[in-house]
């Protein structure tokens, strides 16, 4: 089925630790981007990224970091995980930066750090 | 600054009453509205995109409207299976990127 896919859904990390959350879209989307959802926050833009080889901040990118090699592919990296980065990560599409037609979110990865 | 307020935070509704949730912004050169749809553990669901005062837009139940400050999401006669958070953003600011509320969580009893 088209759409966006991450992966893992459910992580737990220990304080100090690194791992790479993945997110693949299969719509040649140019415009990708990374949420993070907190409770009593509503959606907060991580990293976003206009096409393959460009990428570029949102409002909480401290302590991430984004690459985008091909069009289908926009993985998040956690350098070195805090407790404050336990939240709920979606990855985001859409066909251009104008967004027409909205984002197709993927499902989300859960991550805890401990 | 950039702002998006959803309201209520949440809406208990029995079964067919309708009822109206509100999404105010205020947001510099706003580019669009959306609405998205969120059930637990699931993304949100694309819904609809405003993009001028006065336009409006329906889905089976649900009808969004644009003003100039402010969108409603209208439910008429909703069904349990309305009951999720719906979310408010909208696309324009300093970065031009999508603002999003915190969501209102409907619960429709039957």
């Amino acid at each position: 089925n088209a759409g966006v896919t991450q992966t893992p859904k459910f992580q737990v990390l220990k304080t100090g630790q690194s791992m790479t959350l993945q997110c693949a879209q299969d719509m040649n989307h140019e415009y990708m981007s990374w949420y993070r959802q907190d409770p009593g926050m509503g959606l907060r833009l991580i990293h976003y990224s206009v096409g393959a080889g460009i990428t570029d901040q949102g409002e909480v990118p401290n302590g991430y970091n984004v690459s985008r090699s091909t069009t289908e592919d926009f993985p998040l990296r956690l350098l070195s995980a805090a407790p404050s980065q336990t939240s709920v990560y979606f990855c985001a599409s859409s066909y251009s930066s104008l967004l027409l037609g909205g984002y197709t979110f993927g499902s989300g990865t859960r991550l805890t750090v401990v | 600054e950039d702002q998006v307020t959803q309201s209520p935070e949440a809406l208990r509704l029995q079964e067919g009453e309708s009822s109206s949730l509100n999404c105010s912004y205020t947001v510099s050169g706003l580019r669009g509205l959306f609405w998205y749809r969120q059930d637990p553990g699931k993304g949100p669901e694309f819904l609809f995109t405003l993009y001028s005062a006065g336009e409006e837009k329906e889905k089976e139940r649900l009808k969004a409207t644009l003003t100039k400050k402010e969108s409603f999401l209208h439910i008429t006669a909703p069904k349990p299976e309305d009951s999720a958070t719906y979310l408010c953003a909208a696309h324009g600011g300093s970065q031009g990127n999508l603002i999003f509320g915190k969501g209102t969580k409907l619960s429709v009893k039957p």
